[in-house]
């Protein structure tokens, strides 16, 4: 059974760009998370989506966006990018309020 | 409020002995717990779960975790290492139902293992 998926595994942006993350979940998961970890933040909650609908979103501004597909699988959209925003995102999925993800192999986004 | 400290940024063993990496916890109900291991370059992997059942729990590759609620811990062991057990290891705590939106990461372990 194949897990999570991610891609792409590396994006390099520059600095005032857009960026785009795609996700797969887990065959049956209905819920997606995005979490970001950056160098010396560890993991943080972005947002978590659930059949179409954006369920919560953690401590992000509005330029931190996504979106839940009709298969479950998601995008990540992260705009006018900032030198900050240089992480690994990780994507994880689940069944709706099991409390617990398994995660993707992440995506390294670098800003320069 | 919940939080999850793991007391070791670093921890390093020979390879073939035994591996403790620890984990204390805060909260206010009764917490589900996990660890995970992030290998260099790869994503997060779940190595074994807590939700309220038995207090030992088993997880993938050998490794095993007792909940102490008298303790507040939830330490990640295993008998004898292995060189593949070299990565990252984060204790993660829930303490509500619902989403994995409620998971809080600890700083995480690095677990170096010499030959």
């Amino acid at each position: 059974e194949a897990g999570v998926t991610q891609s792409p595994t590396h994006l390099i942006k520059t600095r005032g760009q857009q960026a785009t993350l795609r996700c797969s979940p887990i065959s049956g998961h209905t819920s997606v998370y995005w979490y970001q970890q950056a160098l010396g933040l560890g993991l943080q909650f972005l947002l978590w989506y659930d059949e179409g609908e954006e369920r919560n979103r953690g401590n992000f501004p509005p330029r931190f966006s996504g979106r839940q597909f009709p298969n479950y699988s998601s995008e990540l959209n992260v705009n006018a990018l900032e030198l900050e925003d240089s992480a690994l995102y990780l994507c994880a999925s689940s069944l709706l309020n099991a409390g617990w993800a398994f995660f993707g192999q992440g995506t390294r986004l670098t800003v320069v | 409020a919940q939080s999850v400290t793991q007391l070791d940024s670093h921890v390093s063993v020979s390879e073939g002995t035994p591996v403790l990496l620890r984990c204390n916890y805060s909260s206010s109900y009764s917490p589900s717990l996990f660890w995970y291991v992030q290998h260099p370059n790869k994503g997060l992997q779940l190595l074994l779960k807590y939700t309220s059942a038995a207090t030992l729990v088993k997880g993938i590759n050998g490794f095993e975790a007792e909940f102490k609620k008298s303790e507040t811990s939830f330490h990640l062991t295993k008998p004898s290492a292995h060189m593949s057990d070299a990565a990252e290891y984060f204790c993660v705590v829930s303490d509500r139902g619902g989403g994995a939106d409620g998971l809080t990461f600890g700083k995480g372990t690095h677990l170096i293992i010499q030959p």
